[in-house]
């Protein structure tokens, strides 16, 4: 079957630890795309990356750093300079960047908890 | 920059009962729109979204919305709701020609016996 797939579904760090949050696709989309989500404020871009070995920042970047080597993979690190942590992740992607019918489709997401 | 408001962090209907989720977005230009539905600790799954074209969409699930133009809206209803239907619904909007999308906050659409 083809989809996103994340991993792991809940991570658990300490403060000052650097964590990677796994994002893979098998749909042969060019684009994917990093969500923060928290309660009551809907879906925030982290990172987006539209073709291989490039990405820009979105809205939140700070603290978190992204690469895109291969087509289907876009790894997302959440580093210690990001204050706060704590939230749910969405991983998604897309056919192609500007097209007509671009739905994005999503991962199941991480939840992480910085203990 | 682009803006989607969604009036109402939750709303509460009774099964049976008619389903109304509204949708306000800003845009110079016609835009496209999406919703979609987040059921507890998943992901988010496309409900429906407008390109171009007829101005009511039907989508999954029995849902179905309608793009007006003059009021900027694209509101999603449903004549009878089913308790499955209880979820998170978010609308998003996304300018042709980019790739990225802004979300709204989402309504908590709550549905009781």
């Amino acid at each position: 079957d083809g989809g996103i797939t994340q991993s792991p579904k809940y991570l658990f760090r300490k403060e000052g630890q650097n964590v990677t949050l796994s994002c893979e696709q098998n749909l042969n989309h060019d684009a994917m795309y990093w969500y923060r989500q928290d309660p009551g404020q809907g879906l925030r871009l982290i990172y987006y990356s539209q073709i291989v070995n490039d990405f820009q920042k979105g809205d939140i970047a700070e603290g978190y750093s992204v690469s895109r080597e291969k087509k289907e993979s876009f790894p997302l690190t959440v580093t210690s300079a990001q204050k706060n942590p704590t939230a749910f992740y969405l991983c998604a992607s897309s056919l192609n960047s500007g097209g007509r019918y671009n739905e994005q489709f999503f991962g199941p997401g991480t939840r992480l908890t910085v203990l | 920059a682009q803006s989607v408001t969604q009036l109402g962090s939750h709303v509460s209907v009774s099964e049976g009962a008619l389903v109304l989720l509204r949708c306000n977005y800003s845009s110079s230009v016609p835009p496209y729109l999406f919703w979609y539905v987040q059921y507890p600790n998943q992901g988010l799954q496309l409900l429906l979204k407008y390109t171009t074209g007829a101005t009511l969409v039907k989508g999954i699930n029995g849902f179905e919305a309608e793009f007006k133009k003059s009021e900027t809206s694209f509101h999603l209803t449903k004549p009878s709701a089913h308790m499955s239907d209880a979820a998170e619904y978010f609308c998003a909007v996304r300018d042709s020609g980019y790739s990225t999308l802004t979300f709204g906050k989402g309504t908590m659409l709550l549905v009781s016996p």
